[in-house]
């Protein structure tokens, strides 16, 4: 059972560059998620879906789009990378509101 | 912001011993859940207290929940070099979970 994978692991844009992030769950769950992860800052929401078809924002969604086209998929997509984008991005999944959410290993994204 | 914050920020203790950590809210909620997070990995998620529990145990890990205090603390016992990671407090509002700052709980053996 492989939860929650998300690609590509480690990847470095320069300032300007598009790049999707992809996460793909096994569990049929309905709502994903995608946070980011700063030192000292804890982690931060930045897009939701509670549903295939849906998305929603949370706290920091600038800069960022999201789609969820399927339902085992929410993909995270920067239009024109920053500096300020340099980031861990973790991708999670629930069955539903206030269920136990289950994350995936974490996207190292270096902006020069 | 319904946002969790934990307390301390670091934490610092020798095997064996027990490790308090404690989590403070703003708002109302229906549940309030601990992850860890080893370095380099993502969130696992260790226990759930729903807002009309007021103690739960899972092994060595005890939580307990004061909604009047909008507040948690995590408590684990005899303490492993394993124990070692960040721990999050992540309280559920509408649809989404919002985590805290963490800490950071270091054993040193």
């Amino acid at each position: 059972n492989a939860g929650v994978t998300q690609t590509p692991k480690f990847r470095v844009l320069k300032t300007g560059q598009s790049m999707t992030l992809l996460c793909a769950q096994d569990m049929n769950h309905e709502y994903m998620y995608w946070y980011r992860q700063d030192p000292g800052m804890g982690l931060r929401l930045i897009h939701y879906s509670v549903g295939e078809g849906t998305t929603a924002k949370g706290e920091v969604p600038d800069g960022y789009n999201v789609s969820r086209l399927k339902k085992q998929n929410f993909l995270l997509g920067l239009e024109s990378a920053a500096p300020s984008q340099t980031s861990v991005y973790f991708c999670a999944s629930s069955r539903l509101s206030g269920n136990t959410i289950y994350f995936g290993e974490g996207s190292w994204l270096t902006v020069v | 912001s319904q946002q969790g914050e934990e307390d301390p920020q670091a934490l610092s203790i020798q095997e064996g011993e027990n490790a308090t950590m404690n989590c403070s809210y703003k708002t109302s909620i229906n549940n309030l859940q601990w992850y860890r997070q080893n370095s380099g990995r993502g969130l696992v998620h260790l226990i759930l207290i729903r807002s009309n529990e007021r103690e739960k145990h899972s092994g060595r890990l005890r939580v307990t929940l004061d909604t009047s205090k909008k507040s948690s603390s995590l408590l684990i016992t005899a303490s492993r070099a394993a124990d070692t990671a960040s721990y999050f407090c992540a309280t559920t509002g509408a649809q989404k979970l919002v985590f805290g700052q963490g800490t950071r709980l270091t054993i040193n053996p």
